[in-house]
């Protein structure tokens, strides 16, 4: 069975531009997490997204927004790009988003912003 | 911030026990002790969990401090593909604690694996 993909696998950007990152949960999943890692971190949470609606935030500027589509699948976009957004940014999905249970991660999207 | 305190790097020999220890003294009655690791160039996958008592798996054991102050994840055989970062987590199963459903990751601590 396939585990949680991303796309791009790595992206390379300028300051000021917009980025879209794309992720698709296990199949049967309805929960979709964002998290970013920056360098020599653990990662931080961004969004939480349960059956189209966002579940939960993160500590993170209005530049960072995501959506989550009716197959499940989601997308982080960030406008306004930063060099401080240089990060490997993290998908994971779950069942029912709860506490409760395991989320599983993809192998993230690796993001320079120049 | 994460609930959880860790040594920054740890190192073994392959074949041999480790044992990552991780103190979370500030621990609610209903928090649930989890661990994952994050291999190099992938995503974070989870280890083990528990609340009370001490929890095997096929990956690894996760031995429990009685007042549940602190806990280890011992990995029995060490082998290079152990090596990653592992983090320590605490997570209110009801979903209404300070984190809600959301990991909070530390910087957590790198195994280091020798031949």
């Amino acid at each position: 069975d396939a585990g949680v993909t991303q796309s791009p696998t790595h992206l390379i950007k300028t300051r000021g531009q917009h980025v879209t990152l794309r992720c698709s949960p296990i199949s049967g999943h309805k929960s979709v997490s964002w998290y970013q890692q920056v360098l020599g971190q653990g990662p931080q949470f961004i969004f939480q997204y349960y059956e189209k609606e966002e579940r939960g935030r993160g500590n993170f500027p209005d530049r960072f927004s995501a959506r989550q589509f009716p197959n499940y699948s989601s997308e982080l976009n960030v406008n306004a790009l930063l060099l401080g957004d240089s990060a490997l940014y993290l998908c994971a999905s779950s069942l029912w988003g709860t506490s409760r249970e395991t989320q599983y991660f993809g192998p993230g999207t690796r993001l320079l912003v120049l | 911030d994460a609930k959880t305190t860790q040594p920054n790097s740890m190192e073994s020999n392959e074949e041999e026990p480790v044992h990552l220890p991780c103190n979370h003294s500030t621990i609610s009655g209903t928090d649930y002790i989890h661990w994952y690791r994050q291999l190099p160039s992938q995503g974070p996958e989870y280890v083990i969990h528990g609340l009370t008592s001490n929890v095997n798996n096929r990956m690894a054991s996760l031995a429990i401090a009685e007042d549940r102050k602190s806990s280890t994840l011992i990995l029995h055989r060490a082998t290079l593909r152990d090596a990653a970062v592992y983090y320590c987590i605490l997570r209110d199963p009801t979903g209404l604690g300070e984190y809600g459903n959301k990991l909070v990751f530390g910087a957590g601590t790198i195994l280091r694996v020798k031949s």
